[in-house]
């Protein structure tokens, strides 16, 4: 069956644009995680979904950093005023529910630049 | 201190060998805890999950000690194709399944 998706696959923007990321989890999976990834670094949470609503969302950087998932399906990461700090690659996640036993599937990420 | 940490390596070792994967992590209520595999430019791929009890699969075993806060991976009969990052990874207490990862460990298989 068909894995989570990402889009853009590539993203370059200029310093203090605005952008969004897409992600679609797996058909059925209720919990949506966001990661981002510098070069040489392991993944770092950023924010976790439940259905529709932000469980947690404690690895936001800053206020510049938002996301949403208006249907419980497809997720947006928001960030407003990007900066050249924000370059990395960004991950999403699904996984059947949020137990912990549950196993997260990956996507294949957005690469973001900001120049 | 980072809550989970790992040697960054990068480990060569010829095919055939055996290699070990050390990491550490700091909160001692962590819940649950895994490998990741991620090949270059590529997602992460659950590999295995730990327990306490220690657990194999094929040439990987993986072992848990809490009292350390300590988290082991072994790979026997080195292929090529094991040539990846293996990321430490645990589940943090919380009501989510969050995970905290560690940098990464780079094993190189050399012909």
């Amino acid at each position: 069956g068909a894995g989570v998706s990402q889009t853009p696959s590539n993203k370059v923007t200029e310093k203090g644009k605005y952008v969004e990321l897409r992600c679609d989890p797996i058909s059925g999976h209720t919990a949506l995680y966001w990661y981002r990834q510098s070069l040489g670094q392991g993944p770092e949470f950023l924010i976790y979904f439940q259905g529709t609503g932000a469980a947690d969302d404690s690895g936001l950087p800053n206020d510049r950093f938002f996301a949403v998932r208006p249907e419980g399906s497809v997720s947006t990461l928001k960030i407003q005023r990007t900066e050249r700090g924000d370059s990395a690659v960004y991950l999403c996640a699904s996984s059947k529910s949020g137990a912990t036993y549950n196993e997260q599937f990956f996507g294949p990420g957005t690469r973001l630049t900001v120049l | 201190r980072k809550e989970v940490e790992q040697d960054p390596g990068p480990f060569n070792v010829p095919e055939g060998a055996t290699v070990a994967f050390n990491c550490t992590y700091s909160n001692s209520a962590s819940q649950s805890f895994f490998w990741y595999r991620q090949d270059c430019r590529k997602e992460p791929k659950l590999l295995m999950s730990v327990y306490s009890s220690g657990n194999e699969d094929g040439r990987f075993t993986a072992q848990l000690n809490r009292a350390s806060q300590y988290i082991s991976l072994l790979i026997r009969d080195s292929k090529l194709s094991d040539s990846a990052t293996y990321l430490c990874v645990v589940n943090p207490p919380s009501n989510t399944g969050k995970l905290i990862f560690g940098q990464g460990t780079t094993l190189q298989v050399k012909p």
